[in-house]
């Protein structure tokens, strides 16, 4: 069984700083990661996903992940926020024959 | 352009009615699933299907129904069994079933009220 944690439910930042958003999972086997973004009233957008290759991975918009075994955390970063990254994101675990499990969602604020 | 529909956007229903949410993809797709998100829980999976004509139960599969008649349409029926159907709904897809490094792509949901 896999289950991810997204440790803030809302994270608020200025424009032009960096952006952290937690992500810890929970998986049996080997799993893959996902992040994906929502804006108000849209469908989910795939920002970026590692699937056992490099463990640093770079995704749209700036954005990039860091698969962390030892710690079992894949944490979004970006290292200049924009206004236009504000919206929720949800980091996504799936695992070989399971189903894909989503996190609770983190809110972006991001202030002028 | 390729990619996934949904309609309506908005749907608004009376109590005790039954509604039905489309979603059509020309991903070429096999799986294709729903999901109900409300606010603060994320996505919970409503149904999922493999292949036309094959569908199954997800976590929250209640008061849902659904169809799979062709490979491009995953039609879901909202009950009047389902006890509190206010919600944003989603539907995707995927080249398989659950792939271990598959990527699933969202329609833009549709927001059910029931008034």
């Amino acid at each position: 069984a896999q289950s991810v944690t997204q440790l803030d439910s809302h994270v608020s930042v200025s424009e032009g700083t960096p952006v952290l958003l937690r992500c810890n999972y929970s998986s049996s086997y080997s799993p893959s990661l996902f992040w994906y973004v929502q804006h108000p009233n849209k469908g989910l957008q795939l920002l970026l996903k590692y699937t056992s290759a490099a463990t640093l991975v770079k995704g749209i918009n700036g954005f990039e992940a860091e698969f962390k075994k030892s710690e079992t955390s894949f944490h979004l970063t970006k290292p200049s926020a924009h206004m236009s990254d504000a919206a929720e994101y949800f980091c996504v675990v799936s695992a070989l024959g399971g189903d894909m499990r989503f996190g609770a969602g983190t809110r972006l604020t991001v202030k002028p | 352009d390729g990619g996934i529909t949904q309609s309506p956007k908005y749907l608004f229903r009376k109590e005790g009615q039954n509604v039905t949410l489309s979603c059509e993809q020309n991903l070429n797709h096999d799986a294709m699933y729903w999901y109900r998100q409300d606010p603060g829980q994320g996505l919970r999976l409503i149904y999922y299907s493999q292949i036309v004509n094959d569908f199954q139960k997800g976590d929250i599969a209640e008061g849902y129904s659904v169809s799979r008649e062709k490979k491009e349409s995953f039609p879901l029926t909202v009950t009047s069994a389902q006890k509190n159907p206010t919600a944003f709904y989603l539907c995707a897809s995927s080249i398989d079933l659950f792939g271990e490094t598959d990527t699933q792509y969202f329609g833009p949901g549709t927001r059910l009220t029931v008034l």
